[in-house]
């Protein structure tokens, strides 16, 4: 049983434009979430989080919004990039994130120039 | 600028060999992380260490063992390795247990 859903394997942007990846999570106890960046052969890279008495969180091009209402996050990108093309996966988290991290299977996003 | 380093980067393994994952941390996290990561799936928590001193079962630990060496180093071990761990192994620190992890980049192993 997924807990936390992406269900967009992928997503092609042109660049300049805005990107938008969604999440979608089962578990109503969640209310931490996160967003990794990962390239070919590297390791994960952490983006940007959000706690649930958000609901945005900016960092620079990066935005993240939660909607607790209908168990949605999302993370926007704008303006894109061609380095921005990279496989993002959605992380959530209960009890403030105390407990374990629970990914989804990632969205591949390619940025055309 | 190291991070989290994980050796080796590369392995094949027959079927019932073992082996020893390394990790190593220089940025004084308390906490640390395995991970494995197979095609067309997120990561998966195979065991953790909360703190020095301390480990945990994540979702996925049959068939794997961890130890806490000290706070820097983190090692997994496959005492007995199957064809069904052929998976890509992530280590991770966070600063705390619940603080965004930092990762290696990660050991690619097969099981033949």
């Amino acid at each position: 049983d997924q807990q936390v859903k992406q269900n967009s394997p992928s997503l092609s942007v042109q660049e300049g434009r805005i990107s938008i990846l969604n999440c979608d999570y089962t578990n109503s106890m969640f209310d931490y979430f996160l967003w990794y960046k990962k390239y070919p052969a590297e390791g994960p890279t952490f983006l940007i989080s959000i706690s649930s008495i958000k609901d945005k969180n900016e960092d620079g091009r990066f935005t993240v919004f939660l909607n607790k209402s209908a168990k949605h996050l999302s993370l926007h990108i704008v303006p894109s990039q061609p380095g921005d093309s990279a496989v993002y996966f959605c992380a959530a988290s209960a009890a403030g994130g105390s407990e374990k991290l629970v990914f989804g299977k990632g969205t591949k996003l390619t940025v055309n120039p | 600028n190291a991070g989290v380093t994980q050796t080796p980067k590369f392995q094949v393994l027959k079927t019932g060999q073992s082996m020893t994952l390394q990790c190593a941390q220089d940025m004084n996290h308390n906490s640390m992380y395995w991970y494995r990561q197979d095609p067309g799936m997120g990561l998966r928590l195979i065991y953790y260490s909360a703190s020095e001193g301390t480990t945990d079962k994540g979702e996925v630990p049959n068939g794997y063992n961890v130890s806490r060496l000290n706070k820097r180093e983190f090692s997994l071990r496959l005492e007995s390795a199957a064809p069904s761990q052929t998976s890509v192994y992530f280590c991770a620190s966070s600063q705390e247990y619940n603080q965004p992890q930092h990762f290696g980049d990660g050991t690619r192993l097969s099981i033949l």
